[in-house]
């Protein structure tokens, strides 16, 4: 069974620094990866995704996830953050043989401070 | 496109009853996935439905049910209501196999 990890349950960051959110994964069979935001009282917002070919994936709003196959990685960073972006994320895990199922990693609480 | 919707929003049943959840999916996605969120388990894979037939199922027991119709659109059913059933239900849909899923905003369920 697959197993998603994230290390950090809460990532305080002041505006505009630097952030990463790791998740490390637990399967080697071929994959393919998330990452969801959630906001207060919502549902989930694909942020972005790998499903195949090149392994650094960004999204519109100036986040960026790389694949490592070799570390089981999928850490997603983010060179300046907003405030905006205080959410909780999510890293989730898929077996390209098991169809829809996705893994959930426990979610990191991302807290930007002004 | 409109998104995935889920009706009703919030729920409140007590112990012992049960509870259907409704899903309507992105138009012309056929495969509808089902997680259940709680602070302490997290986000956990229910079941999918694919063209009207389960192709997936998680590790719950068999008061949690579910199908899909004809226009994809899905319920899930929970019987036997118990007080760690409280929890948001999301749903989430999908064209195909092993792709993007998209979520809707979830129905709270809170078992008293």
């Amino acid at each position: 069974a697959q197993s998603v990890t994230q290390l950090d349950s809460q990532v305080p960051v002041f505006e505009e620094a630097p952030v990463e959110l790791r998740c490390n994964y637990s399967s080697s069979v071929s994959v393919y990866l998330f990452w969801y935001v959630q906001y207060p009282n919502q549902g989930l917002q694909l942020l972005l995704k790998y499903l195949s070919g090149s392994t650094l994936v960004e999204s519109i709003n100036g986040f960026e996830a790389e694949f490592n196959k070799s570390q089981t990685s999928f850490h997603l960073r983010k060179p300046s953050v907003h405030i905006s972006d205080t959410a909780e994320y999510f890293c989730a895990v898929g077996d390209n043989n098991a169809g829809n199922m996705l893994t959930f990693g426990g979610g990191t609480r991302l807290m930007v401070k002004p | 496109k409109a998104g995935v919707t889920q009706t009703p929003r919030y729920l409140i049943k007590t112990r012992g009853q049960q509870v259907t959840l409704s899903c309507s999916p992105i138009s012309g996605h056929r495969s509808v996935s089902w997680y259940q969120q709680t602070p302490g388990q997290g986000l956990q894979f229910l079941f999918e439905y694919f063209s009207e037939t389960q192709r997936n199922k998680g590790n719950f027991p068999g008061r949690f049910s579910g199908r899909q119709f004809s226009n994809s659109r899905s319920e899930m059913n929970v019987s036997t209501l118990e007080l760690g059933d409280s929890a948001l239900y999301l749903c989430a849909s999908s064209l195909g196999r092993a792709g993007p899923q998209f979520f809707g905003p979830g129905t709270r369920l809170t078992v008293l």
